[in-house]
Order: C-alpha cells, then sequence, then structure tokens
C-alpha cells in the first residue's frame, strides 16, 4: 500500500508565476490536509479538504492561495503570483476518516522562489 | 487558539541512555495527539497516536504517555540508538476541527 504521495518533490519558480503542489492520499483515505513549514518554524495548518469540499480553511492566507480536492484524481494546492515568502516545505497528509484517525504525511514539497 | 510547547529545544544523549521529551498543550479539548519524528529535508514519519480516551501508548523502545487534563504528553525512548537522531514533534488534534497544532520540536542527537 502506497504511502502519501506528492509531486514535485522540489519546484522552483521566479516571482510571479504560479505553484501547482499535487498530493495524492493513501489508498482509501477521502480526507486530505496541507500544511507548511516556513524556514525555522514550525509546520503551521493550512486547509482540510475531503473529496470534492473545503472542510477548514482556516490557517489559508486570504489571496493567492487555494485548494481543491476533485472526486477524481490528486489534491492540488496552487499558489498564484508567488513571492519569495512563499518559499518553505509544503507537506499533505491524509486520513481515513475524521475525529480520531491517524494523519499519514507525504514527503513533502519544497518550494523555492527566486 | 491552541499553543504547543516542546521541552528541551535540543538534546545531546550518549548512546544507550533513557530519555524523556516533554510537550505540553495550553487546550485540552483534544481528539488525540500525535507524535511525529522528522529527518533533515524529509517527511514526517508518525511513531505513535495516543487516543484522548487513553493514558499511554507504546511502540517498541517508544512509549507515549498524555495526561489531557494538564495539558501533557511525554515520549519515552528507551536505549537511545544513533539512529534516533532526528526531530521529534508532539501534535495535538484539536477537537472540532481535525487539525495538527505543532510544537517547535525537539532536536535529538545521540552519539555513539
Amino acid at each position: 500500500n502506497a504511502g502519501v504521495m506528492q509531486n514535485p518533490r522540489h519546484l522552483v519558480r521566479r516571482r510571479g508565476q504560479e505553484a501547482r503542489l499535487r498530493c495524492s492520499p493513501m489508498k482509501g483515505h477521502s480526507h486530505v490536509y496541507w500544511y507548511r513549514q516556513l524556514p525555522e518554524e514550525g509546520l503551521k495548518f493550512m486547509v482540510y479538504l475531503q473529496k470534492e469540499n473545503i472542510i477548514d480553511e482556516s490557517g489559508m492566507p486570504k489571496e493567492r492561495f487555494s485548494a481543491e480536492f476533485p472526486k477524481e484524481g490528486p489534491s492540488i494546492l496552487r499558489i498564484q503570483q508567488v513571492v519569495r515568502g512563499d518559499s518553505a516545505a509544503y507537506f499533505c497528509a491524509s486520513s481515513w476518516g475524521t475525529g480520531a484517525y491517524e494523519q499519514y504525511f507525504g514527503p513533502g514539497t519544497r518550494l523555492t522562489v527566486t | 487558539k491552541q499553543e504547543v510547547t516542546q521541552i528541551p529545544a535540543a538534546l545531546s544523549v550518549p548512546e544507550g541512555e533513557n530519555l524523556v521529551l516533554n510537550c505540553s498543550f495550553t487546550d485540552s479539548a483534544i481528539y488525540n495527539l500525535q507524535w511525529f519524528r522528522q529527518d533533515p529535508g524529509k517527511g514526517l514519519t508518525s511513531l505513535l497516536l495516543i487516543q484522548s480516551s487513553q493514558r499511554e501508548q507504546t511502540s517498541g523502545r517508544l512509549n507515549a504517555s498524555l495526561d489531557k487534563s494538564s495539558g501533557r504528553s511525554t515520549l519515552y525512548i528507551a536505549a537511545s540508538q544513533p539512529g534516533d537522531s532526528a526531530t521529534y514533534l508532539c501534535a495535538p488534534a484539536e477537537g472540532g476541527s481535525e487539525k495538527l497544532v505543532f510544537g517547535k520540536g525537539t532536536k535529538l542527537t545521540v552519539n555513539p
């Protein structure tokens, strides 16, 4: 059973470009979470999605960031018009259900904005 | 707002020692608490999950305890090995929102 998969593992974008980060949850998992780890800081929650629904986006910046988890295919975290401050490691986690279930993390996408 | 503190921030021990990592959180209304390890430049590996109704959980040389009412969890590592060197993260899952709230971690170095 493959774990949580994220791609690309490393992404370099120039200021003003768009970044698309993909996350495929573990087989059978329908809950996806995105977290961001800024340099020298702890991981911060961004958004929680179930298939076709955003459940909690309280950690998402109000502008330029969006997330989706379509009925078919991976979850996508999209960052428009990237700035240097967006450089970070972005981690995706998935779980089987709500509440008491363990979250399993992917290897992360390291975004560098030049 | 949930805040998580991990003490110590860094720890260096000789191989073979037993050690305790501490985690405290401000809001006791949690679903569960997970302990992770993170190796440099890598993702998170889940070590243990303690449900809010449980007091402790064990896996191999690892034992985690949870005192929800006082907002504390500890991770005990027995007979430490150089391969245990990593950053250890504590993350309670907020009740009602599913999200994990992370501390800044304890960076552990086990010297051969």
